[in-house]
This record gives C-alpha cells, structure tokens and sequence, in this order.
C-alpha cells in the first residue's frame, strides 16, 4: 500500500537553530501534502497545505517565515523550523493524499516527528 | 467549520471485550475517515467510508449520514489494540478536515 515516509522521527535542537523536517511519498506521486502540529493530548491542527511547484497555504496564525514549506516534487516536501524556541516543542506530522483528489481520497501518514527545543 | 466529537475520551477495557467508540459531526459529509495513532505517535488511516458499514479484521466502521454519525468497533479486543482511535469528517481547513480529539483506548490483558 501506499507509504508516507517522515525523517527524522525524533530531533533535539537548541533554541535558535533551525530543524528540518522531510516527507517522502514513496510510492505514489502526492501534489498535495499537508502538515499538522500536535501537541500532547490534543487533536491534530493543520499548519499548512503544501502544494508541489507552488507556495503553500498557510492556516491563520502559522507564521510562514518560521515554518518554511518546500514541495519542489511529487515525492518530497520539507518543513523546516527556522529559530526554533522552546514552545515550538511539539509533535510535527505530514500527511498525502491518495491518487484521487478530494476528500473521498484515502489519507496517508508519516510516522511523526518529535522535536524538543532545549 | 464542521464540528467533530469524539466518545468517550478515554477507555479502559479488558482483553476480549467488545469496544465501541462514537463520532458526531455537525455538518452533512461525503466521507468520514477513522485512523489509529499508535503510542509512538505513528497515524494509521483505518477506514474511509461513506455509506453503511465496512469490515477489515476485528474492526467494523458504520456510519449513519442523517444522523451525522459513525461509530468504530472492535470485537474481540486485544492489548495490541490500545492506541488513540481518531475520526476526521470534511469540512475545516486547507484540505477539508476537521479532526476529533480522539479515544484513548487501552486494553489490558
């Protein structure tokens, strides 16, 4: 079945440094990928849509020069976290759509990345 | 925005039991997706369904659209089971989905 590939699963960085995040579709071509932030206990909250050869959509209050999104093909998009700080500790997962477009489409995860900021 | 709860929150069962989890939704859909985060924090897409009820091993999904409903079962429960159990409807976001806060299932031996 179709794979979603997250690297890496787990970082530690020092605050002010930059982390990035990469997320490969492995067998199958994703235009469009999407990344969620979680923090502990809570749901998944969309940051952004990810749109291969485009910019991507940023949700209302994710800072676009903070979370930096490039999708420059069909199997890989990277968030990276510029001047991480401590608060930006959290769990960071990337999903894909299926082939089809639209909601009906089945959803593929990575497994997630934990990035602690110290 | 499509508002989605989850019940109950969190459940406790012993090995064998039979589990259900519920899903409501606020705002009619075309499909409704039910995925499994594993304690690692690892998403799984369990079902995707639009109409009825679909089977793949021990898990049934069913959903009720004029009730704006579904629910997820297990039978037969098992500890490999416990994990948070996740429903997600259209109808917020970017990519159209609104997700629950999740079931925090876990199944003791």
């Amino acid at each position: 079945g179709a794979v979603v590939s997250q690297h890496p699963s787990r970082v530690i960085c020092k605050s002010g440094t930059s982390v990035k995040i990469e997320c490969r579709s492995l067998d199958f071509q994703a235009t469009t990928m999407f990344w969620y932030r979680q923090f502990p206990k809570q749901s998944l909250m969309l940051m952004a849509t990810s749109n291969e050869g485009s910019k991507a959509t940023y949700e209302q209050g994710v800072e676009k020069d903070k979370f930096l999104i490039n999708h420059a093909s069909l199997t890989l998009s990277t968030l990276t976290v510029t001047s991480a700080h401590p608060e930006d500790s959290s769990f960071y997962i990337c999903s894909a759509r299926g082939n089809l477009r639209g909601y009906n489409s089945p959803l593929h995860f990575g497994n997630g990345t934990r990035l602690t900021v110290t | 925005k499509n508002e989605v709860e989850q019940s109950p929150q969190n459940l406790t069962a012993q090995e064998g039991e039979f589990i259900t989890i519920n899903c409501s939704y606020s705002v009619g859909i075309s499909a409704l997706h039910w995925l499994q985060q594993h304690p690692g924090g690892g998403i799984v897409s369990l079902f995707m369904l639009s109409s009825g009820k679909k089977k793949h091993g021990r898990l049934i999904a069913t959903i009720n659209i004029q009730e704006k409903h579904s629910s997820l079962h297990i039978t037969a429960s098992h500890p490999r089971d416990s994990a948070v159990y996740i429903c997600a409807a259209p109808g917020g976001g970017a990519d159209g989905l609104t997700f629950g806060k999740g079931t925090h299932l876990i199944i003791q031996p």
